[in-house]
């Protein structure tokens, strides 16, 4: 079975590009994350989807992010204008999301896709 | 204070040891709880989910402590394979908000 699909997988370009990533989710999964990693801070969400609709963007650090999910088997995140700060692995994954709460199962295991390794120069 | 506390190590032990990770959250309505494991440039996956109850999958075992907000990983008989990065997640609340721990590095050597 195919995962979480991911491109590009590296991506170099220079300060003041446009930058898009580009996530496939595994079909039948209802739910897509954006996060970023960095070694100073860590695994960050930045924006969650659920059934396509955008349901947590506080994690975006600024208006030069932007993020959108036409249609359930794909999402793209798109940095403009990209800067150097913005160097990171941007990982997206997906889920699964069932409506009870109440077994004990990891309903909600997130699974992710190898990511984009971004450099901004 | 961050949501999601570790000690990032590094965890250096021989083959065979017994090893034990902590973790600490903040948000007490926190409901849900994990390990996952990182390996060096790839993508986190999940180990394994810790219960109230406490649970164990085969070398690994996961605790849940709800009063004091803190929730441990064993790994017994630790091998070659077992060195990455583990990741403690906290679902901050019903739905889909996991927040990641900076994570702990073990190392294992022969």
């Amino acid at each position: 079975d195919a995962g979480v699909i991911q491109s590009p997988r590296h991506e170099v370009t220079e300060m003041g590009q446009e930058v898009t990533l580009r996530c496939k989710p595994i079909s039948g999964h209802n739910s897509l994350f954006w996060y970023r990693q960095t070694m100073m801070r860590g695994l960050e969400l930045l924006i969650y989807f659920n059934n396509n609709v955008p349901i947590d963007d506080s994690g975006m650090p600024e208006d030069r992010f932007s993020a959108k999910m036409p249609n359930a088997s794909f999402s793209t995140l798109k940095i403009q204008p990209s800067e150097p700060r913005d160097s990171a692995v941007y990982f997206c994954a997906s889920s699964l999301t069932l409506a009870s709460v109440t077994n004990r199962r990891s309903y909600n295991e997130q699974f992710f896709g190898p990511g984009t390794r971004l450099t901004v120069l | 204070r961050k949501e999601v506390e570790q000690d990032p190590g590094p965890f250096n032990v021989p083959e065979g040891a017994t090893v034990a990770f902590n973790c600490t959250y903040s948000n007490s309505a926190s409901q849900s709880f994990f390990w996952y494991r990182q390996d060096c440039r790839k993508e986190p996956k999940l180990l394994m989910s810790v219960y109230s109850s406490g649970n164990e999958d085969g070398r690994f075992t996961a605790q849940l402590n709800r009063a004091s907000q803190y929730i441990s990983l064993l790994i017994r008989d630790s091998k070659l394979s077992d060195s990455a990065t583990y990741l403690c997640v906290v679902n901050k609340e019903y739905g889909n908000k996991l927040v990641f721990g900076a994570g702990t590095i073990l190392r294992v050597k022969s």
